[in-house]
């Protein structure tokens, strides 16, 4: 099946800088998703993007499928930033999720 | 509109014992999924439904059964519960691909 894997594992932040996610796939999707698990274990949607750039406030990201990768972007980062960033892809028609194993990112004071 | 809602928040379970999960959505989704996730992973595929009356294996299907007899039900049993099922439980609905995720059942097997 197809692989996905996310680094940095873990990112340690001071409030304000800015850092960038990535995730790589083996494969071609159909779709990619990415979330964040807050620390409340929540799982939020934030963008879903199987091609091209989108933004959404501080954050944006990029996916350029012919080269099989994403990014997340976290501008001007936020103590509410912190949790567990996944990006998940999907290969077939049904949906089925593919989740990478996190970036784990905690923003300090 | 609540989006998908999960039935219990925590749950304790003997080894053997059996006990069912509810996930509802209100959006009119007709895909639904089920995953768990273990301490430092990603979410993992248990069983999905691509509409009423219908439900397929995921990647962990093992010791748990599923059943879509209404659009906006999915229910997960466990028959016999292991100490291996213990995990946080995540149902998600979706329509054109993008997934919403519900807010997880904690289920703890001693």
């Amino acid at each position: 099946g197809i692989q996905v894997e996310q680094s940095p594992p873990d990112l340690i932040l001071q409030e304000g800088a800015n850092s960038t996610l990535r995730c790589n796939f083996s494969d071609s999707v159909n779709n990619l998703q990415w979330f964040h698990q807050n620390p409340w274990g929540q799982l939020i949607n934030l963008f879903y993007i199987p091609s091209g750039t989108k933004q959404n406030g501080r954050l944006s990201a990029t996916t350029v499928a012919t080269e099989r990768y994403s990014l997340l972007y976290i501008s001007s980062s936020q103590t509410t930033d912190s949790g567990v960033y996944f990006c998940a892809v999907t290969t077939d028609s049904w949906g089925k999720l593919q989740f990478g194993a996190g970036t784990q990112v905690v923003v300090t004071p | 509109n609540a989006g998908v809602t999960q039935t219990p928040k925590f749950r304790v379970l003997k080894t053997g014992q059996s006990m069912t999960l509810l996930c509802a959505q209100d959006m009119n989704h007709e895909y639904m999924y089920w995953y768990r996730q273990d301490p430092g992973m990603g979410l993992r595929l248990i069983h999905y439904s691509v509409g009423e009356g219908t439900t397929a294996k995921g990647e962990v299907p093992d010791g748990y059964n599923v059943s879509r007899l209404k659009k906006q039900n999915f229910l997960l049993g466990l028959e016999s519960a292991a100490p291996s099922q213990t995990s946080v439980y995540f149902c998600a609905s979706s329509y054109a691909n993008e997934q919403f995720f519900g807010p997880g059942t904690r289920l703890t097997v001693l």
